[in-house]
């Protein structure tokens, strides 16, 4: 699977967006963008996924660039809740496994 | 629907004790995964499993450490003689059967946290 690139710490204030970028410039045609957070000692929540258009839930949405070499995951209002270590992870083909990098530290202040 | 279920939450063994840690999948999940959350680290792929098989062992130490996915009731992760460098965090995560494994979400549990004295 391809390699991901992510800000080691991010801050952002209640109530405004949370932009979190990510880099995966190796990323190969049927490789997936997933994201998700772990909480404080919690287990990692599943946030989305895409393959090449943008996407969104109730969570949070996510813009990939055209040619699919880096992404962005938006809470388009964050709260203090929202503060955690967020991965990026590729993924593709048969292969299963998650890989977790060390991921970005999201900060939400008051 | 639940989510995963893992219990213990948290594990207290002496060194040379066993360690049984137990999960068990979202409704209509068939498959278990395990990781491995050392203190400050990241998250570690350790086993995959289907109902009675296990798919790949490949980031489960070699000894000690065994799993199993019986054909009725949980997961079973067990550590055999724990030391103190098994301290850490275990997840279980499930998934559903998905045609195109690409798109397959694995759904995290809350967690073991096995202290060993």
């Amino acid at each position: 699977d391809a390699k991901t690139t992510q800000p080691t710490s991010m801050d952002c204030a209640e109530g405004r967006a949370a932009n979190l970028p990510c880099n995966h410039s190796t990323i190969s045609g049927n490789e997936y963008v997933y994201w998700y957070r772990q909480i404080h000692s919690q287990g990692p929540q599943y946030i989305i996924h895409g393959l090449k258009n943008n996407e969104t839930n109730e969570m949070a949405s996510l813009i990939i660039t055209e040619d699919r070499k880096s992404s962005t995951l938006i809470l388009p209002h964050a709260t203090l809740r929202d503060t955690a270590v967020y991965y990026c992870i590729v993924r593709g083909g048969s292969n299963y496994k998650l890989t977790f990098g060390k991921g970005t530290l999201l900060t939400v202040n008051p | 629907n639940a989510g995963v279920m893992q219990n213990p939450r948290h594990l207290v063994r002496r060194r040379g004790q066993e360690a049984r840690l137990r999960c068990s999948p979202m409704k209509g999940h068939s498959h278990v995964y395990w990781y491995r959350q050392l203190p400050e680290e990241g998250l570690k792929f350790m086993v995959y499993l289907q109902k009675e098989n296990i798919i790949d062992e490949s980031g489960m130490p070699k000894e000690r450490f065994s799993a199993e996915f019986p054909k009725e009731g949980p997961s079973i992760l067990r550590i055999q003689q724990v030391v103190r460098g098994d301290s850490a965090a275990y997840f279980c995560a499930s998934s559903p059967v998905v045609r195109d494994r690409a798109k397959e979400t694995q759904y995290f549990g809350p967690g073991t946290r096995l202290l060993v004295l």
